[in-house]
């Protein structure tokens, strides 16, 4: 069974537009960890956030946030008033450690962010 | 910033070649770890290792080969190469036992022809 959904392969959005990528997860562990990653046309990915299971709070961070609710499984991304740096692939990840019985993460397919000038 | 290197970074080469992709990290990491990217963007697990001498394989058969002998140094062969081994290969480490941050390293693109 797939562990991490993002629905959306590609999303163009004008610049200063919101833009919101949704995560939805799969899991039967009640701990676990939800990651997200950046990965610019450089090529690494850079860590963005993570979020164990018993932090239902959302988070801000300037102009991103993330909304996560375990009630829908879900863990969303929103980039407020985007940048053309904003363009990249983004990346949902779950990690569930008792299951794997290892620091593995398990990512989802991506989503490929363009900001439009 | 992470301490964590690739090399080569772009890799072309024809099929039969054996190539080894370099990754090392300065952060004293105890696991690291090499995820496959396909083309169309998703990354698998194809190796991972806890600490020196333990090498396990991931989620996503691979033809190739790990070692880990030093802590700092997790190298990536392949004897043979073939064009279905083109894709790029990413290189992480990690301090905590669960739940910890992945540092990336930029990555090795491989390109067989």
């Amino acid at each position: 069974a797939q562990k991490v959904t993002q629905a959306q392969t590609e999303i163009s959005v004008v610049e200063k537009e919101d833009v919101t990528l949704d995560c939805v997860y799969e899991t039967r562990d009640t701990t676990y960890y939800l990651f997200w990653y950046k990965q610019p046309p450089s090529g690494e990915l850079v860590f963005l956030i993570r979020r164990n299971s018993f932090d239902e709070q959302n988070e801000i961070s300037g102009r991103y946030s993330w909304n996560f609710q375990k009630s829908t499984s879900s863990f969303n991304f929103t980039i407020t008033a985007s940048q053309v740096v904003d363009s990249a692939v983004y990346f949902c990840a779950l990690s569930d450690p008792l299951t794997t019985g290892a620091n593995n993460l398990f990512f989802g397919t991506g989503t490929r962010l363009t900001v439009i000038p | 910033e992470a301490d964590i290197y690739q090399t080569p970074r772009y890799l072309v080469i024809g099929t039969g070649k054996k190539i080894t992709l370099e990754c090392s990290q300065t952060m004293g990491h105890d696991k690291m770890y090499w995820y496959q990217q396909d083309p169309g963007m998703e990354l698998h697990l194809i190796h991972y290792s806890y600490g020196v001498n333990s090498t396990e394989k991931g989620d996503l058969s691979s033809e190739s080969t790990v070692s880990r002998i030093r802590t700092e140094h997790f190298p990536l062969t392949l004897e043979s190469a073939r064009p279905s081994h083109t894709s790029q290969y990413l290189c992480a480490s990690s301090e905590l036992s669960g739940g910890g941050e992945l540092f990336f390293g930029e990555g090795s693109r491989l390109t067989v022809l």
